[in-house]
């Protein structure tokens, strides 16, 4: 019964590959964000959608689509993957009516090696 | 520039101890103040969210402090346990929901037996 759920846990391929991760939420929450974390462990928010929609897009390269099918999915497609998108990325879930004091619920995390 | 600075990088205790963590912030406009615990290989757990108006609040044994005139805020773990163990960030929202939020690095809690 995990509130976000992120697949794959590991991701290791290499260099130009294509990959997606995956993210579902049974909260109920109609906003959803990937936040990659790097090796200095800063959590930066890279996209956020709210009801399917695209709310946030912080400068991310267009090799990162993300793809909102419902409101419970929020799933992240990478093309030509570079060494530099060696991280771990981050779904999180929300609800969108409470700012001030909504809570941020985060999946365990994929780890992504990029060799 | 906004920022968020933690302190210190990372802490060591013995259990049953206690200790206190510290976040300096230079985010403008404020919204709130949270802190999250992050274990190792999983996601941020929200612990405390303090919003202007609030100079403290507790989530069990954990109590967290604001003030927002220094723009400083701090961690207060009582009694520390083996599964206190981890990441613990600070982070500040300005007005304008998630697109706002500043991340702290953390501050790596280690409780030794």
């Amino acid at each position: 019964d995990t509130a976000v759920s992120q697949t794959p846990k590991y991701l290791v391929t290499q260099m130009g590959n294509d990959k997606s991760i995956k993210c579902e939420q049974n909260l109920g929450h109609d906003t959803m964000y990937w936040y990659k974390q790097d090796s200095k462990k800063f959590l930066k928010i890279m996209f956020s959608y709210n009801n399917k929609e695209l709310i946030i897009n912080e400068t991310v390269p267009n090799r990162f689509s993300p793809k909102s099918p419902d409101k419970a999915h929020l799933n992240l497609h990478i093309n030509s993957l570079e060494l530099g998108d060696s991280a771990v990325y981050f779904c999180a879930s929300s609800q969108w009516t409470d700012r001030t004091n909504e809570k941020l619920f985060f999946g365990s995390g994929t780890q992504l090696s990029v060799l | 520039k906004n920022q968020v600075e933690q302190s210190p990088q990372s802490l060591i205790i013995l259990e049953g101890k206690n200790c206190t963590l510290q976040c300096n912030y230079t985010v403008s406009p404020f919204s709130n103040l949270r802190w999250y615990k992050q274990d190792t290989g999983r996601g941020p757990v929200s612990l405390t969210i303090m919003t202007f108006s609030e100079n403290t609040k507790s989530n069990g044994r954990y109590t967290a402090t604001l003030d927002a005139d220094t723009k400083q805020s701090s961690l207060h773990i009582t009694a520390s346990q083996l599964s206190d163990s981890a990441s613990y960030i600070c982070v500040v929202t300005s007005p304008g929901g998630y697109s706002t939020l500043t991340f702290g690095k953390g501050t790596m809690l280690l409780v030794s037996p």
